[in-house]
């Protein structure tokens, strides 16, 4: 079972309000993923980092911004919420030379 | 690019039976894995089996085995003894190695009592 940790599960708040999704794991895994899935839609990757200091984007573009200060700890920021960026925010994990990605149990937000 | 396609929006199957979903992908790799994912109405997603793609051996997991057809770049989950807790989305996804995971659309399960 996979130790990754998402927080908060739940969040509603206000437009023009910055926010932080926090996600954090605990298996030492070099590589972090932030996936939105809108509800009953497929996942798409929005940003992606494959050790300290690394980031990308991903597949779907997003006004969302990340950063990999240490290895477990991989946050992303809307510096200003708009009701489009509401959806499910799901983090995951892997470990080089592995291929399976360890998920996180989701942030839903909701912006009013 | 690379492209997973479920066919199956929803299926749903009585307890204790046994059901099949679809998934058909398309790449031009030869290395190549797939996995079935689980959203139950949590939300969290949970890998259910995976497959290498240079086994011929097709994977199993208790309950769940899967039909990977590499040529006709197919690769189905079969659910035995289907139990309520089963009642979920199933995603099928698929990765080369060293690249990102790509999603399909879904298939909503539901176990009928």
């Amino acid at each position: 079972e996979a130790d990754i940790y998402q927080t908060p599960r739940y969040l509603v708040i206000g437009t023009g309000k910055k926010i932080t999704l926090e996600c954090s794991q605990t298996m030492g895994h070099d590589k972090m993923y932030w996936y939105q899935q809108d509800p009953g839609m497929e996942l798409h990757l929005i940003h992606y980092s494959y050790g300290v200091n690394s980031t990308e984007k991903g597949d779907l573009s997003s006004e969302s911004t990340v950063s990999r200060i240490r290895t477990e700890h991989f946050p992303l920021t809307l510096e200003s919420a708009r009701p489009s960026h509401t959806s499910q925010y799901l983090c995951a994990s892997s470990t080089t030379g592995a291929d399976t990605q360890y998920f996180g149990p989701g942030t839903r937000l909701t912006v009013l | 690019a690379q492209t997973v396609t479920q066919s199956q929006p929803e299926m749903s199957v009585q307890e204790a039976e046994t059901v099949t979903l679809s998934c058909t992908y398309d790449t031009s790799e030869n290395n190549y894995y797939l996995f079935w994912y689980k959203q139950p109405p949590s939300r969290q997603m949970i890998l259910v089996i995976r497959q290498e793609a240079y086994k011929q051996q097709n994977a199993t997991e208790n309950r769940f085995s899967v039909n990977f057809q590499k040529a006709a770049k197919s690769f189905s989950l079969k659910i035995s003894d289907s139990q309520l807790g089963d009642t979920a989305m199933y995603f099928c996804a698929f990765m080369t190695s060293g690249s990102r995971l790509t999603f399909g659309e879904g298939t909503q399960l539901t176990v009928n009592p």
